[in-house]
């Protein structure tokens, strides 16, 4: 069955960077578009970034554009999310998720969710 | 910026029908995704492509669309289908992906 497992969450203080991982298994990873969506405490769900099968194209919420960058490594079934100068407002429940097949924009399956806290 | 308008809240007694509505100007053109939350709990897709249900989803759920609305019904609700739902769709260029609000149902 489909596994998305996320790790590399934490405190970190305000300018700080996360690198989170998502490993993947259950599913060809190759084949399909991946997200990230968080969770800020109490709210609702907020798309930040997706990237296609092979990494041509990737977009970013412009909450994120030119702070987060988004990878994928196929052959090692993992997704990647490089957070910088994170602020207090990135505190959250960060998910990794897959698209429906060939959608950049719909998510069928979802991870567990890491947590992210930017505070000093 | 393209946003999706959810209801805050729905409250129905067991075995009643909801529907939990999620409208946008640009839902003539794209799909709408709905997904439920539990508590403590990862979303899960409960349906697709507006009113495509997976086959592990009961089928007292169901969708439909009427212009730039669309709707999520669950029929018969039972206490376990309590949670935060919310629907997901995207701008009218299909290329900005946006959740509504999110709903939360309560059973009474």
């Amino acid at each position: 069955q489909v596994q998305l497992v996320e790790s590399g969450g934490g405190l970190v203080k305000p300018g700080g960077s996360l690198r989170l991982t998502c490993a993947a298994s259950g599913f060809t990873l190759s084949d399909y578009y991946m997200s990230w969506v968080r969770q800020a405490p109490g709210k609702g769900l907020e798309w930040l970034s997706y990237i296609s099968s092979g990494s041509n194209q990737i977009n970013y919420a412009g909450s994120v554009r030119g702070r987060f960058t988004i990878s994928r490594d196929n052959a090692k079934n993992s997704l990647y999310l490089q957070m910088n100068s994170l602020r207090a407002e990135d505190t959250g429940l960060y998910y990794c998720a897959r698209n429906y097949r060939d959608s950049n924009l719909y998510i069928d399956y979802w991870g567990q969710g890491i947590l992210v806290t930017v505070s000093s | 910026s393209f946003e999706l308008t959810q209801p805050p809240s729905v409250s129905v007694s067991p075995g009643q029908t909801a529907k939990i509505t999620c409208s946008g100007d640009a839902l003539t053109k794209q799909y709408v995704y709905w997904c439920q939350q539990k508590p403590g709990q990862a979303p899960v897709l409960v349906m697709y492509k507006d009113n495509q249900r997976p086959s592990e989803i009961p089928e007292r759920f169901s969708g439909s669309t009427s212009g730039t609305i669309v709707t999520l019904t669950i029929s018969g609700v039972l206490p376990e289908d309590e949670a935060d739902y919310y629907c997901q769709s995207a701008d009218n260029s299909g290329t900005y992906p946006v959740f509504g609000g999110g709903t939360k149902l309560t059973i009474l």
